[in-house]
């Protein structure tokens, strides 16, 4: 069964800090990876989307990376910010079905002062 | 603000009620999308519009009847709901259905039921 798996589920971090975010996944054929931002009550904002031959991808202060081989991603996000405290949910698609994203259920971040 | 526009932003409807969410987008994008999002939980998928023609329905109740009027609208005609579906509706589009280019998302309509 194709699955996106996200940890921590949530995460506290100081101001300035930075924070790395993990997705792993059993989705297969792979087609593309995705990050998105979801700030509360807001629809999802997209960060960064991979295909199979990319390692790494950055978009500001927000990098993902992606290893297919071992069906991992992560996202770092540098010098945190106030405005980061969102949900960041990792989203899988395969190549038999690219309309029906499998979302990760998300990790919520929440940057203190 | 996103490219998306979604209205209303809140509405709270009876169970007998048939209502009208609204979703539109200017970017030239020809796939468009209904999820529906309950608390602390990923976005389901509910409809696809591809080239204004249905196809993805997730096995969704008919109380829940999509329409594509052109390829910058897409409406979710609601009637007959359970309380069961409160949750925010989520409206996208991409610029195809291949899954190659990201999804822009409006910002949803928090639906409640009475």
């Amino acid at each position: 069964k194709n699955q996106v798996e996200q940890s921590p589920q949530s995460l506290i971090i100081l101001e300035g800090k930075n924070c790395t975010l993990q997705c792993n996944y059993t989705v297969s054929p792979f087609s593309n990876l995705r990050w998105y931002k979801q700030d509360t009550g807001r629809g999802p904002v997209s960060l960064t989307i991979m295909t199979f031959s990319e390692n790494t991808k950055s978009n500001g202060r927000y990098t993902a990376t992606l290893d297919a081989d071992t069906k991992q991603s992560s996202l770092h996000i540098t010098a945190s910010q106030l405005s980061d405290s969102a949900s960041y949910i990792c989203v899988v698609s395969d190549i038999y079905n690219t309309d029906k994203l499998i979302f990760g259920t998300g990790t919520r971040l929440q940057v203190f002062p | 603000d996103t490219e998306v526009t979604q209205t209303p932003k809140h509405l709270v409807m009876g169970m007998t009620n048939k209502k009208s969410l609204k979703c539109e987008q200017h970017m030239g994008h020809r796939a468009m999308y209904w999820y529906k999002q309950k608390a602390k939980k990923p976005p389901e998928l509910m409809f696809v519009y591809s080239y204004e023609k249905l196809s993805i329905n997730e096995s969704v109740p008919s109380r829940f009847s999509p329409e594509c009027p052109n390829s910058s609208l897409l409406n979710l005609h609601l009637h007959a709901l359970q309380p069961e579906d409160s949750a925010l509706y989520l409206c996208a589009s991409s610029q195809d259905a291949t899954g190659n280019s990201p999804l822009h998302f409006g910002n949803g309509t928090r639906l409640t039921v009475t």
